[in-house]
């Protein structure tokens, strides 16, 4: 079984502070993302990576950067948490033309 | 502007009613996909449609990809509350190697 895990469930961080989102899949998957979801706006790409050191922008890049040092790990980095970050966030890996998702990472930022 | 459209947001049923979930574009897809996605955790792929006028059935569920590859809808007949979460549908376009774009979604409640 493919198996894709984020680090956290749930996260509560404070405005202004760094925050890690880390994500591993355990498949040897080359193609990783990471999506926020937000009620009544289905997933939005934020970042994806083709490979090791290899990252592209998606939809919604800013405020956001990533990091991907190893093929099975995939990190999200809000350099300075804003109110308008707090949603869910989903890591995915991909094979085969299907997306292979992690349970999600419930971030709130007050 | 959502790319991929999807409707309705919300629905609630009666468990043994029928319902169609539509996912509509003005974009060509070279395939679509329906997740499901329970609370707590992340979508799961349901099916991909990949060729115009495909037709897919999944035991109860009915996945139909548009001729013209810019639609999409999922069926379920006979509902039933085990069918209750968020269905997702995603398209991917020509030339965008493994992203995909998302509709909103639409939140199914399917009551005893």
């Amino acid at each position: 079984d493919v198996k894709v895990t984020q680090s956290s469930r749930y996260l509560v961080k404070r405005t202004g502070e760094k925050v890690f989102l880390e994500c591993v899949q355990d498949m040897d998957h080359e193609n990783m993302f990471w999506y926020r979801q937000d009620p009544g706006l289905g997933l939005r790409l934020i970042y994806f990576s083709y490979d090791v050191k290899m990252k592209e922008k998606g939809d919604i890049p800013e405020g956001y950067s990533v990091s991907r040092e190893k093929k099975e790990r995939f990190s999200l980095i809000l350099e300075s948490a804003s109110t308008n970050q707090t949603s869910m966030y989903l890591c995915a890996s991909i094979k085969y033309n299907e997306q292979f998702f992690g349970p999600g990472t419930r971030l709130t930022v007050l | 502007t959502q790319l991929l459209e999807q409707s309705p947001q919300f629905l609630s049923i009666q468990e043994g009613e029928n319902l169609t979930v539509y996912c509509n574009s003005s974009s060509v897809f070279s395939s679509l996909q329906w997740y499901r996605q329970e609370p707590g955790e992340g979508p799961v792929l349901l099916v991909t449609v990949v060729t115009g006028g495909e037709v897919k059935k999944l035991k109860r569920l009915t996945f139909q990809f548009g001729d013209a590859r810019k639609d999409s809808s999922l069926h379920i007949t006979a509902a039933q509350p085990g069918d209750t979460g968020l269905y997702l549908c995603a398209g991917r376009r020509y030339n965008q190697g493994g992203k995909l774009i998302f509709g909103q979604g639409t939140e199914l409640s399917v009551k005893p």
